[in-house]
């Protein structure tokens, strides 16, 4: 079955660690995203890729770095440097240029 | 910058009719998305609208005007698994899909 996963579903970090949280597609997709998620708010994009080896920024990508060296995977890591990062974090993909999104189930981080 | 505006609320019984507004501000128009999430789900696509008038998928139906910068979502024949927070979207070219903040529809018996 195609689609796009995420693991795991829950994280938890001590303050000032970095965790890398993953995602990984069989779509053959050449997109792929990073929302966060906060309860009662919309999607913000973090950072997104359009082919392999090149990403851009989101709207709040600031204490987040990502890497694409395969099409089937878009990793994120959440830094220290990022002030509040427990969210709901999701992952989508999608075809180069379309408008519909793939997501996967998310991966919900507490930083204690 | 884009940005999209939706209630943040909704609620309704069972088999009622419901209406989820969404006006946006983009500098281009590629289209307006919309999106269902279930709470502690992934978003779900649901509807996409490219020109003006009204696209019917079973339930759903998803109108847009481009002139007046608005887009609805209409929700027919209500039943308690369409509670869920419903998410309007839009991009610019070659970027990703910017989300409105979402409109949770809450349906009763």
């Amino acid at each position: 079955d195609g689609g796009i996963t995420q693991s795991p579903k829950y994280l938890f970090r001590k303050e000032g660690q970095n965790v890398t949280l993953s995602c990984e597609q069989n779509l053959n997709h050449d997109a792929m995203y990073w929302y966060r998620q906060d309860p009662g708010q919309g999607l913000r994009l973090i950072y997104y890729s359009q082919i392999v080896n090149d990403f851009q920024k989101g709207d709040i990508a600031e204490g987040y770095s990502v890497s694409r060296e395969k099409k089937e995977s878009f990793p994120l890591t959440v830094t220290s440097a990022q002030k509040n990062p427990t969210a709901f974090y999701l992952c989508a993909s999608s075809i180069l240029g379309e408008d519909t999104q793939y997501f996967g189930p998310g991966t919900r981080l507490t930083v204690l | 910058g884009q940005s999209l505006e939706q209630p943040s609320e909704v609620t309704a019984v069972e088999g009622a009719i419901v209406q989820i507004n969404c006006t946006y501000q983009t500098s281009g128009f590629y289209g307006l998305s919309w999106y269902q999430q279930h709470d502690g789900g992934a978003p779900t696509f649901l509807s996409y609208n490219a020109l003006d008038g009204l696209e019917e998928t079973g339930r759903f139906s998803s109108f847009l005007s481009r002139s007046d910068s608005y887009g609805y979502l209409l929700l027919q024949e209500l039943q308690m698994k369409d509670s869920a927070s419903y998410f309007c979207a839009t991009k610019e070219a070659g970027t990703a899909l910017i989300f409105g903040k979402g409109t949770t529809l809450s349906v009763s018996s």
